[in-house]
């Protein structure tokens, strides 16, 4: 079975600062994974996404997250953070063949202070 | 290109009764999942079905069920409701496989009184 840990539940962080949001993933077998963002009163949208590859992915709105196999991590990074970026975020793996199903971690409540 | 849309977005039912969530897909995605959000336990993967068929399943009751139409729109069904099933419910639509990225809708939050 597949399992997802982020490290932080909060994060607070001041505008303009960079943040790192932590992922670690424990499977058996390879994995996809990604990041998802919520903000308030709305569904998950996707910010990036690793396949194969490359082990550093960029997504949306200047994120980005480096794929580590032999520490099972996969951690999002922001260089400079924006009121804007404020959500919670998720980290999820899901297996290479077979049904869509993501297994999610926990989640990451970003918050950017001015 | 629509997104998916999840109706009723909000619904208050009271224990014991039922109730239906419905989900559009995106338009030409076949794959449809649904996902329960909680505060205590997250997000946790309820059902997938693609072509109108169950491809998968998480570790839910049988009170939980779902169908796909040929249109592939989907509903899922909760049968005599309790107190633990408040929740958002998501929808999410992809076109296949498990490389390809789910798109979720704004979900409905059930209440049970």
């Amino acid at each position: 079975a597949q399992s997802v840990t982020q490290l932080d539940s909060q994060v607070p962080v001041f505008e303009e600062a960079p943040v790192e949001l932590r992922c670690n993933y424990s499977s058996s077998v390879s994995v996809y994974l990604f990041w998802y963002v919520q903000y308030p009163n709305q569904g998950l949208q996707l910010l990036l996404k690793y396949l194969s590859g490359s082990t550093l992915v960029k997504g949306i709105n200047g994120f980005e997250a480096e794929f580590n196999k032999s520490q099972t991590s996969f951690h999002l990074r922001k260089p400079s953070v924006h009121i804007s970026d404020t959500a919670e975020y998720f980290c999820a793996v899901s297996l290479l063949q077979g049904a869509q199903k993501l297994v999610f971690g926990q989640g990451t409540r970003l918050t950017i202070n001015p | 290109k629509a997104g998916v849309t999840q109706t009723p977005r909000y619904l208050i039912k009271t224990r014991g009764q039922q109730v239906t969530l419905s989900c559009s897909p995106i338009s030409g995605h076949r794959s449809v999942s649904w996902y329960q959000q909680t505060p205590g336990q997250g997000l946790q993967f309820l059902f997938e079905y693609f072509s109108e068929t169950q491809r998968n399943k998480g570790n839910f009751p049988g009170r939980f069920s779902g169908r796909q139409f040929s249109n592939s729109r989907s509903e899922m069904n909760v049968s005599t409701l309790e107190l633990g099933d408040s929740a958002l419910y998501l929808c999410a639509s992809s076109f296949n496989g498990a490389d390809s990225p789910l798109h979720f809708g704004n979900g409905t939050r059930l209440t049970v009184t």
